[in-house]
């Protein structure tokens, strides 16, 4: 069973600039979620698609910050504009509808804003 | 409110050496707990959960863990630790219901003397 697929691995923008993550979930999972983790710490939500509506997008940054997941499948997150506290890994994880949080992750996509 | 507790930011152990790994959490319902781990550059993968039934889980690459409920405690154990062990190790409580997450710890670093 293919895991769950993240691009580009490696992101490398000057502040102001904009970048997109793209995500493909395992099949059949309905859940998905976008984690920012910050070198040092612990994974925080961003937001959390179920098919593709948003069930929690609270700690989304909204004012620079765009997620999306057309049809239900692959998710795009964007930011726009960059600033140097982006800088951080974004990991992409999907579950199962019925699953009571077991994640799968994907080996995320690391960005570093100069 | 809900929240996870790792204790020890740091650990270096002796390969070897037995190891346990400290997680506390907070949380009014009958929780889910998993452990994470995440070596260098890669994302996130389940060691080991707990749903319900026998409190001693048994988990992936020779790791256990125990829940102790009177002690709201679900620490990560290993008799003998590998070099290849060290990595990041991650405590997360599954909040459940339609919105369902993870409530991460901060996360404990483990090295391994040779």
């Amino acid at each position: 069973e293919a895991g769950v697929a993240q691009s580009p691995r490696y992101k490398i923008i000057e502040k102001r600039q904009s970048v997109a993550f793209w995500c493909n979930p395992i099949s059949g999972h309905a859940t998905l979620y976008w984690y920012q983790q910050i070198l040092g710490q612990g994974p925080k939500l961003l937001i959390q698609f179920q098919n593709n509506g948003v069930v929690d997008d609270s700690q989304l940054p909204k004012d620079r910050f765009s997620a999306e997941r057309l049809k239900g499948v692959d998710s795009t997150l964007k930011i726009q504009p960059a600033k140097l506290e982006d800088s951080a890994v974004y990991l992409c994880a999907t579950t199962e509808l019925t699953n009571t949080g077991e994640l799968f992750f994907g080996e995320g996509s690391r960005l570093t804003v100069l | 409110a809900q929240s996870v507790t790792q204790p020890d930011i740091h650990i270096t152990v002796s390969e070897g050496a037995s190891l346990e790994l400290r997680c506390n959490y907070s949380y009014g319902a009958t929780p889910y707990l998993f452990w994470y781990v995440q070596s260098p550059g890669q994302g996130l993968q389940l060691l080991l959960k707990y749903f319900s039934g026998d409190t001693l889980v048994q988990g992936i690459k020779g790791f256990e863990a125990e829940f102790k409920r009177s002690q709201s405690s679900f620490n990560l154990r290993k008799p003998s630790v590998h070099w290849s062990d060290a990595a990041e190790y991650f405590c997360a409580v599954g909040v459940s219901g339609n919105n369902r997450k993870l409530i991460w710890g901060l996360g404990t670093s483990l090295a391994v003397n040779p």
